[in-house]
């Protein structure tokens, strides 16, 4: 089975922090994901990769950045952490075009 | 544009009851795929059904279909014989485009089985 791991269940950080979110997984799968899951708007992409060092931004890419320097990890960098930015996030990565997703089980991220 | 909708933010069902959980679709590619997750109190989203635009039959996964109704742009879920385990959060989604990995997720329905 493919595990997706996420560093961090919950985390707690202050306004204007540097914050990284880890994902690994083990199965070699070439694209990996983040989204963003906030109630009554279901799951955005923020950013994804389809390789190394290679990434490409969703939907909602503003206040965050990534990076890929290994297949197996993807960090999601928010740069100076704001309250807005308090949600659920989740990685994931997938297999081949017509896969599912396979998801890690999220990090909740509270910003005060 | 490209959309998911989920028209149904909660819905109960008794216990060994069918249910449906509706998802319809807007996109104008030709090749797009549907699919189907769970996601539990404890947060992970889990794959439960996959459908693929040019898919000739309904997909069907142990006690879960998805009603594939094209003309009509409609992906709904079926889930036969609710057991208390199958209360949660569903998320319908399409990857719309051939080449594309940006899949759309719709807002969810919140699933409660009664006892």
């Amino acid at each position: 089975d493919v595990k997706v791991t996420q560093s961090s269940r919950y985390l707690v950080k202050r306004t204007g922090e540097k914050v990284f979110l880890e994902c690994v997984q083990d199965m070699d799968h070439e694209n990996m994901f983040w989204y963003r899951q906030d109630p009554g708007l279901g799951l955005r992409l923020i950013y994804f990769s389809y390789d190394v060092k290679m990434k490409e931004k969703g939907d909602i890419p503003e206040g965050y950045s990534v990076s890929r320097e290994k297949k197996e990890r993807f960090s999601l960098i928010l740069e100076s952490a704001s309250t807005n930015q308090t949600s659920m996030y989740l990685c994931a990565s997938i297999q081949g075009y017509n896969s599912p997703l396979h998801f890690g089980n999220g990090t909740r991220l509270t910003v005060t | 544009a490209q959309k998911i909708t989920q028209t149904q933010p909660g819905m109960f069902v008794q216990e060994k009851e069918a249910v449906t959980l509706d998802c319809t679709y807007d996109t104008s590619d030709p090749s797009y795929g549907l699919f189907w997750y769970k996601q539990p109190s404890s947060g992970e989203m889990i794959f439960l059904i996959y459908q693929g635009s040019y898919d000739q039959q309904n997909a069907t996964e142990g006690r879960y279909s998805l009603n594939f109704q094209k003309a009509r742009k409609s992906a709904n879920l079926v889930i036969s014989a609710s057991q208390l385990g199958d209360s949660a959060m569903y998320f319908c989604a399409m990857r719309p485009t051939s080449g594309t990995y940006k899949y759309i997720f719709g807002t969810g329905t919140r699933l409660k089985v009664l006892a």
